[in-house]
Protein backbone atom coordinates (compact mmCIF):
# COMPACT_ATOMS: atom_id res chain seq x y z
CA UNK A 1 0.00 0.00 0.00
CA UNK A 2 1.49 3.35 -1.26
CA UNK A 3 1.77 6.08 1.59
CA UNK A 4 1.46 9.70 0.55
CA UNK A 5 3.67 10.49 -2.49
CA UNK A 6 5.19 13.83 -3.63
CA UNK A 7 6.41 14.87 -6.91
CA UNK A 8 8.59 16.38 -7.87
CA UNK A 9 11.63 15.71 -4.61
CA UNK A 10 13.29 18.83 -5.25
CA UNK A 11 13.39 22.17 -7.56
CA UNK A 12 14.83 25.53 -8.38
CA UNK A 13 13.21 28.56 -9.15
CA UNK A 14 13.81 31.94 -9.48
CA UNK A 15 11.66 35.24 -8.19
CA UNK A 16 9.17 35.70 -9.54
CA UNK A 17 8.15 32.17 -11.58
CA UNK A 18 5.04 30.13 -10.70
CA UNK A 19 5.11 26.42 -9.61
CA UNK A 20 2.96 23.45 -8.93
CA UNK A 21 3.64 20.71 -6.49
CA UNK A 22 1.44 17.53 -6.70
CA UNK A 23 0.32 14.85 -4.04
CA UNK A 24 -1.27 11.69 -4.32
CA UNK A 25 -2.76 10.62 -0.62
CA UNK A 26 -2.53 7.48 0.65
CA UNK A 27 -4.88 5.33 -0.54
CA UNK A 28 -8.50 5.56 1.60
CA UNK A 29 -7.50 8.56 2.34
CA UNK A 30 -10.01 11.87 0.99
CA UNK A 31 -8.90 14.40 2.82
CA UNK A 32 -5.38 16.50 1.68
CA UNK A 33 -3.64 19.17 4.02
CA UNK A 34 -0.43 21.59 2.64
CA UNK A 35 2.32 22.43 5.16
CA UNK A 36 5.21 24.46 4.59
CA UNK A 37 8.11 23.75 6.68
CA UNK A 38 10.89 26.40 6.32
CA UNK A 39 14.92 25.32 7.94
CA UNK A 40 15.01 24.97 11.30
CA UNK A 41 11.22 25.14 11.80
CA UNK A 42 7.87 23.62 12.59
CA UNK A 43 5.33 23.15 9.59
CA UNK A 44 3.42 25.59 8.54
CA UNK A 45 -0.15 25.15 7.76
CA UNK A 46 -1.23 26.15 4.20
CA UNK A 47 -4.82 25.10 3.31
CA UNK A 48 -6.72 21.53 3.26
CA UNK A 49 -9.04 20.14 1.19
CA UNK A 50 -12.37 17.83 1.06
CA UNK A 51 -14.40 17.06 -1.36
CA UNK A 52 -12.25 19.09 -3.62
CA UNK A 53 -12.94 22.36 -2.06
CA UNK A 54 -10.96 24.37 0.11
CA UNK A 55 -12.22 23.90 3.54
CA UNK A 56 -9.87 25.38 5.78
CA UNK A 57 -6.59 27.70 5.10
CA UNK A 58 -3.70 28.80 7.33
CA UNK A 59 -2.22 32.84 7.31
CA UNK A 60 -0.92 32.37 3.44
CA UNK A 61 -1.27 35.02 0.78
CA UNK A 62 -3.72 33.98 -2.28
CA UNK A 63 -0.25 33.63 -4.21
CA UNK A 64 -0.77 30.14 -2.38
CA UNK A 65 -3.46 27.92 -4.37
CA UNK A 66 -4.86 24.50 -4.42
CA UNK A 67 -6.89 22.12 -6.24
CA UNK A 68 -7.91 18.83 -5.51
CA UNK A 69 -9.42 16.07 -8.24
CA UNK A 70 -12.03 13.81 -7.86
CA UNK A 71 -9.70 10.75 -7.39
CA UNK A 72 -8.38 13.04 -4.49
CA UNK A 73 -5.05 13.85 -5.49
CA UNK A 74 -4.47 17.75 -4.87
CA UNK A 75 -1.60 20.27 -6.60
CA UNK A 76 -0.58 23.44 -4.84
CA UNK A 77 0.60 26.34 -7.04
CA UNK A 78 2.64 29.18 -5.80
CA UNK A 79 2.65 32.15 -8.22
CA UNK A 80 5.02 35.07 -8.16
CA UNK A 81 7.71 33.48 -6.39
CA UNK A 82 9.72 35.40 -3.00
CA UNK A 83 12.58 34.35 -1.99
CA UNK A 84 11.57 33.53 1.37
CA UNK A 85 9.23 31.19 -0.39
CA UNK A 86 11.76 28.71 0.04
CA UNK A 87 11.08 25.69 1.67
CA UNK A 88 10.01 22.11 2.00
CA UNK A 89 6.46 21.64 1.20
CA UNK A 90 4.70 18.80 2.60
CA UNK A 91 1.65 17.13 1.48
CA UNK A 92 -0.20 14.97 4.41
CA UNK A 93 -3.47 12.74 3.61
CA UNK A 94 -6.30 11.19 6.95
CA UNK A 95 -9.89 9.89 6.58
CA UNK A 96 -12.29 12.34 7.08
CA UNK A 97 -13.44 11.18 9.90
CA UNK A 98 -9.88 10.59 10.72
CA UNK A 99 -8.90 14.14 11.32
CA UNK A 100 -10.68 13.97 15.02
CA UNK A 101 -8.13 11.53 15.88
CA UNK A 102 -5.36 14.52 14.20
CA UNK A 103 -3.03 11.19 12.58
CA UNK A 104 -2.05 12.40 9.72
CA UNK A 105 -0.32 10.60 6.71
CA UNK A 106 2.62 13.22 5.45
CA UNK A 107 4.79 12.88 2.21
CA UNK A 108 8.36 13.10 2.27
CA UNK A 109 7.95 16.55 0.73
CA UNK A 110 9.13 18.82 -2.37
CA UNK A 111 12.35 20.72 -1.64
CA UNK A 112 11.47 24.26 -3.42
CA UNK A 113 14.62 26.28 -3.78
CA UNK A 114 13.96 30.22 -5.07
CA UNK A 115 17.09 32.09 -6.84
CA UNK B 1 -4.44 31.70 18.13
CA UNK B 2 -2.91 28.02 18.74
CA UNK B 3 1.18 27.70 19.35
CA UNK B 4 2.89 25.30 20.77
CA UNK B 5 6.74 25.81 21.93
CA UNK B 6 9.20 23.09 22.32
CA UNK B 7 12.20 23.53 23.93
CA UNK B 8 14.99 24.89 22.41
CA UNK B 9 17.61 22.49 20.97
CA UNK B 10 19.09 20.46 19.56
CA UNK B 11 19.91 17.55 22.39
CA UNK B 12 22.54 15.60 22.15
CA UNK B 13 22.49 12.25 24.76
CA UNK B 14 24.72 9.14 25.26
CA UNK B 15 23.27 5.61 24.23
CA UNK B 16 20.99 4.51 27.60
CA UNK B 17 20.28 7.94 28.30
CA UNK B 18 16.81 9.08 30.11
CA UNK B 19 14.90 11.47 27.82
CA UNK B 20 13.03 14.81 28.10
CA UNK B 21 11.88 17.11 25.36
CA UNK B 22 9.44 19.64 27.18
CA UNK B 23 6.04 20.74 25.00
CA UNK B 24 3.76 23.61 26.39
CA UNK B 25 0.79 25.16 24.62
CA UNK B 26 -1.67 27.73 24.29
CA UNK B 27 -5.11 26.82 23.10
CA UNK B 28 -8.91 27.69 23.44
CA UNK B 29 -10.86 24.55 24.66
CA UNK B 30 -9.59 21.20 25.33
CA UNK B 31 -6.82 20.45 22.13
CA UNK B 32 -5.41 16.81 20.64
CA UNK B 33 -1.90 16.87 21.55
CA UNK B 34 0.61 14.78 19.68
CA UNK B 35 4.17 14.16 18.93
CA UNK B 36 5.68 13.62 15.26
CA UNK B 37 9.07 12.33 14.81
CA UNK B 38 11.21 12.91 11.66
CA UNK B 39 13.87 10.37 10.63
CA UNK B 40 16.43 11.03 8.70
CA UNK B 41 15.48 10.96 4.91
CA UNK B 42 11.72 9.95 6.05
CA UNK B 43 9.18 11.95 6.37
CA UNK B 44 6.98 13.23 9.42
CA UNK B 45 5.17 10.03 11.47
CA UNK B 46 2.95 10.45 14.90
CA UNK B 47 4.65 9.13 17.81
CA UNK B 48 1.96 9.28 20.03
CA UNK B 49 -1.34 11.28 20.87
CA UNK B 50 -3.36 11.73 23.83
CA UNK B 51 -7.16 13.59 22.85
CA UNK B 52 -8.08 14.64 26.91
CA UNK B 53 -6.89 15.70 29.86
CA UNK B 54 -4.38 13.26 31.61
CA UNK B 55 -4.54 10.78 28.79
CA UNK B 56 -0.69 8.82 28.33
CA UNK B 57 -0.04 8.63 25.10
CA UNK B 58 2.93 5.77 24.66
CA UNK B 59 4.46 4.11 21.81
CA UNK B 60 8.14 2.74 21.13
CA UNK B 61 8.95 3.07 24.85
CA UNK B 62 8.16 7.30 24.57
CA UNK B 63 5.53 8.49 27.01
CA UNK B 64 3.84 11.81 27.36
CA UNK B 65 1.36 13.33 29.71
CA UNK B 66 -1.66 15.54 28.82
CA UNK B 67 -1.52 17.75 31.74
CA UNK B 68 -3.99 20.61 31.59
CA UNK B 69 -3.30 22.55 34.22
CA UNK B 70 0.83 23.53 33.24
CA UNK B 71 -0.67 23.38 29.36
CA UNK B 72 2.03 20.70 28.47
CA UNK B 73 3.35 17.59 27.05
CA UNK B 74 6.86 16.69 27.97
CA UNK B 75 8.26 13.52 25.85
CA UNK B 76 10.10 11.49 27.86
CA UNK B 77 11.75 7.79 26.79
CA UNK B 78 13.70 6.32 29.73
CA UNK B 79 16.44 4.53 27.14
CA UNK B 80 17.52 6.21 24.07
CA UNK B 81 18.95 4.22 21.23
CA UNK B 82 21.15 5.70 18.38
CA UNK B 83 18.02 4.42 16.24
CA UNK B 84 15.85 7.02 18.01
CA UNK B 85 18.37 10.06 16.23
CA UNK B 86 15.36 12.25 14.71
CA UNK B 87 13.64 15.47 14.83
CA UNK B 88 10.82 15.61 16.91
CA UNK B 89 7.95 17.64 16.60
CA UNK B 90 4.86 18.41 19.53
CA UNK B 91 1.84 19.60 17.60
CA UNK B 92 -2.18 20.30 18.66
CA UNK B 93 -5.12 19.82 16.88
CA UNK B 94 -8.34 21.67 17.80
CA UNK B 95 -11.97 20.34 18.65
CA UNK B 96 -14.79 19.26 16.52
CA UNK B 97 -16.67 22.44 15.09
CA UNK B 98 -13.56 24.90 16.05
CA UNK B 99 -11.50 27.16 13.96
CA UNK B 100 -8.13 24.65 14.09
CA UNK B 101 -10.28 21.49 14.04
CA UNK B 102 -8.43 19.62 11.49
CA UNK B 103 -5.48 21.15 11.11
CA UNK B 104 -2.32 20.37 13.33
CA UNK B 105 0.18 23.76 15.02
CA UNK B 106 3.44 22.60 15.08
CA UNK B 107 6.53 23.42 17.81
CA UNK B 108 9.82 24.35 16.04
CA UNK B 109 11.64 20.62 16.13
CA UNK B 110 14.06 19.14 18.28
CA UNK B 111 16.79 17.77 16.93
CA UNK B 112 17.42 14.84 19.02
CA UNK B 113 20.80 12.58 18.42
CA UNK B 114 21.72 9.64 20.49
CA UNK B 115 25.45 8.98 20.48
CA UNK B 116 27.02 5.36 21.01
Amino acid sequence: DAGVTQSPTHLIKTRGQQVTLRCSPKSGHDTVSWYQQALGQGPQFIFQYYEEEERQRGNFPDRFSGHQYPNYSSELNVNALLLGDSALYLCASSPEQGLNTGELFFGEGSRLTVL
Amino acid sequence: GNSVTQMEGPVTLSEEAFLTINCTYTATGYPSLFWYVQYPGEGLQLLLKATKADDKGSNKGFEATYRKETTSFHLEKGSVQVSDSAVYFCALSGVAGGTSYGKLTFGQGTILTVHP
